[in-house]
């Protein structure tokens, strides 16, 4: 049981708008910023978004990130078929002293 | 961006104690700019974080491991180390070390990740 909450599916056609929920509680995406992670079949993850809705240089400005309260999305428009993949939340959690992942969401480009 | 690499044995005991070791290119291990972290996923499941080291600071582990997990820094070998005791099959999975970003929890740089085996 993981500490953050995803949907363990998304899917969409391309060239739609997807969004993956990530919910969590006051001692983790309530006071600490949240981050998502890309995992493409058979590769480490890789930084999508930071800081809530930072991307890192090169992740295309399709993907978008944003939070309230002790909830926080990942929203992917213009759906391609590379965006096949997992995606995971994470955040600090300041009561385990440690860092926290949602179960991640199996996104289906159809 | 650092490039991290995993190294240790691909298959463990039962009851004996998995070490993996980081080794860091690309910039150091005593940077100010980053902790220093391992993260696991047993197969066909989710990223589990079992814990974080600054190069000069205490570990910090997570509590569903802590009586088994030690994490260590060799800064003369630009390397950091995990030992997981008292395995089970459980414990089987692709084990990741990361670089996180202070004073954030942001991993930003992972390695490819290597496969242990829990298995008599």
């Amino acid at each position: 049981q993981s500490v953050l909450t995803q949907p363990p599916s998304a899917s969409g056609t391309p060239g739609q708008r997807v969004t993956i929920s990530c919910s969590g509680s006051s001692s983790n995406i309530g006071s600490n910023t949240v981050n998502w992670y890309q995992q493409l079949p058979g590769t480490a993850p890789k930084l999508l978004i930071y800081s809530d809705n930072q991307r890192p240089s090169g992740v295309p400005d399709r993907f978008s990130g944003s939070k309230s309260g002790t909830s926080a999305s990942l929203a992917i428009s213009g759906l391609q078929s590379e965006d096949e993949a997992d995606y995971y939340c994470a955040a600090w959690d300041d009561s385990l002293n440690g860092g926290v992942f949602g179960g991640g969401t199996k996104l289906t480009v159809l | 961006q650092l490039q991290l690499q995993e190294s240790g044995p691909g298959l463990v005991k039962p009851s004996e104690t998995l070490s993996l070791t980081c080794s860091i290119s690309g910039g150091s291990i005593s940077s100010r700019s980053y902790y220093w972290g391992w993260i696991r996923q047993p197969p066909g499941k989710g990223l589990e974080w079992i814990g974080s080291i600054y190069y000069s600071g205490s570990p910090y582990y997570n509590p569903s491991l802590k009586s088994r997990v030690t994490i260590s820094v060799d800064t003369s070998k630009n390397q950091f180390s995990l030992k997981l005791s008292s395995v089970t099959a459980a414990d089987t999975a692709v084990y990741y070390c990361a670089s996180i970003v202070v004073p954030t929890a942001i991993l930003i740089d992972w390695g490819q990740g290597t496969l242990v085996t829990v298995s008599s």
